[in-house]
């Protein structure tokens, strides 16, 4: 079956301290990797995303993840957290870019000062 | 660009009324948007998809005849959630793409139902 599984429901971080959040899949064929932001009561913000190619993805406000397919993980990575990283965190997978996609249960980061 | 815009953004109405949502995307045409619903503290589970002019696909377990969706232009797909009851209180969030490209999101829609 088809899932997306966050490990960490509620992750708390200080202010400047590096951030991990993890996600495995279970996907049949090659998936495309997403990691969304949501702030509270807003939609999905698209932080980066994976097709192919370099297995290591830069996206924006200085957010990164790695693509193993050996562990069949896609962790989100940040060197040094602000306040303002506070959130919601979706990973997700899909048959394309476009297409239908499957979310995990979200991580929750709050940022301590 | 890619902006989508859901109205209203947050609606209480009484048990047993209609509500409609509406999404549209305002600066590019969707070939399809998506219907998504979010529960407090939980991830977005999909609940249909509809190409523009055609019948929307129902995921499984979603009541095609409680959550009526119509997606009449390139632009714009509404959400009815007919005799709505308290446990269709929920987050609703629409996303849109063109063609095989990627999906945006709109804010979503608070639903509350007395």
């Amino acid at each position: 079956a088809q899932s997306v599984t966050q490990p960490d429901i509620h992750i708390t971080v200080s202010e400047g301290a590096s951030l991990e959040l993890r996600c495995n899949y279970s996907y049949g064929a090659t998936p495309y990797l997403f990691w969304y932001v949501q702030s509270p009561g807003q939609g999905l913000q698209l932080l980066l995303k994976y097709f192919s190619g370099d297995t290591l993805v830069q996206g924006i406000k200085g957010f990164e993840a790695e693509f193993k397919r050996s562990q069949s993980s896609f962790n989100l990575r940040k060197p040094s957290v602000h306040w303002s990283d506070a959130a919601e965190y979706f990973c997700a997978v899909g048959h394309n870019q476009g297409g239908k996609l499957i979310f995990g249960q979200g991580t929750e980061l709050s940022v301590k000062p | 660009g890619a902006v989508v815009s859901q109205h209203p953004s947050w609606v209480i109405c009484k048990s047993g009324t209609s509500v409609k949502i509406e999404c549209r995307s305002l600066d590019f045409q969707a070939t399809t948007m998506f219907w998504y619903r979010q529960f407090p503290k939980q991830s977005l589970m999909l609940m249909a998809t509809s190409n523009e002019g055609s019948k929307a696909t129902y995921e499984q377990g979603v009541e095609k005849d409680k959550f009526l969706i119509n997606h009449a232009s390139l632009t714009l797909s509404t959400l009815t959630v007919t005799s709505a009851h308290p446990e269709d209180s929920s987050f609703y969030i629409c996303s849109a793409r063109v063609g095989a490209g990627e999906q945006f999101f709109g804010p979503g829609t608070r639903l509350t139902v007395l």
